[in-house]
């Protein structure tokens, strides 16, 4: 079946420091990948997206790149912010299903 | 302002003692469904429905029941609750153009459940 898979956290990083989360996929055919981010006490929020291959997604800042031999969509961004403080879940939805299958997450704490 | 709305937010019960959580959003969307969030695990999808009258089970259905007789509300039923069903619950929405591929899901802010 379906699966996400991040890396671990917590990822402690003071800020304008430069943010790496990874995440790599399993899925039959071409998948489209979105990163959501959940701030305390908050629901999800979708963060950005990209539904085929090299198609670069960005938002706030943030960036990931849709890499399909490396079956990978890491997120990036070049200078964190205290506010960026959240957690951030890869998922994938794959063609023809109405369903984001999700990563477990990773906590982001950004110092000042 | 377009939104999905939980209700309640925190709940404690007891085990056995029959509740349903509220979920209700204005966009008109097709497509809605319940997860759960426990920590070490993300998120895990218990059920979902694609429109009225359609519903089918996520990854971890056990226990629970849903009702889609609106398009609008998606309540979520737990009959006899457990202490393992203590968890982090949002429910979440979408319209639907074709499959999921291209459509932004939309999440409430989530319900606490404590069952002792």
């Amino acid at each position: 079946g379906d699966s996400v898979t991040q890396m671990e956290g917590p990822v402690t990083l003071s800020e304008e420091a430069f943010l790496t989360i990874n995440c790599t996929y399993t899925a039959t055919g071409y998948p489209s990948l979105f990163w959501y981010v959940q701030y305390p006490g908050e629901g999800l929020q979708l963060l950005l997206k990209a539904t085929k291959a090299d198609d670069k997604g960005s938002n706030k800042g943030f960036e990931a790149t849709y890499r399909k031999e490396t079956t990978s969509f890491h997120l990036e961004k070049g200078s964190v912010q205290v506010s960026d403080s959240a957690v951030y879940f890869c998922a994938l939805a794959r063609s023809g299903y109405s369903t984001l299958t999700f990563g477990k997450g990773t906590m982001l704490l950004v110092s000042p | 302002e377009a939104q999905v709305t939980q209700n309640p937010r925190y709940l404690i019960t007891v085990t056995g003692k029959k509740l349903t959580v509220t979920c209700s959003q204005n966009m008109n969307h097709e497509y809605m469904s319940w997860y759960r969030q426990d920590p070490g695990l993300g998120l895990r999808q218990i059920y979902y429905s694609m429109n009225v009258e359609v519903t089918d089970k996520g990854d971890v259905p056990e226990g629970y029941k849903v009702s889609r007789k609106e398009k609008r509300n998606f309540p979520l039923i737990l009959e006899s609750p457990s202490p393992n069903q203590t968890s982090l619950y949002f429910c979440a929405s979408s319209s639907r153009q074709g499959a999921l591929l291209n459509t932004e899901a939309f999440f409430g802010q989530g319900t606490r459940l404590t069952v002792v």
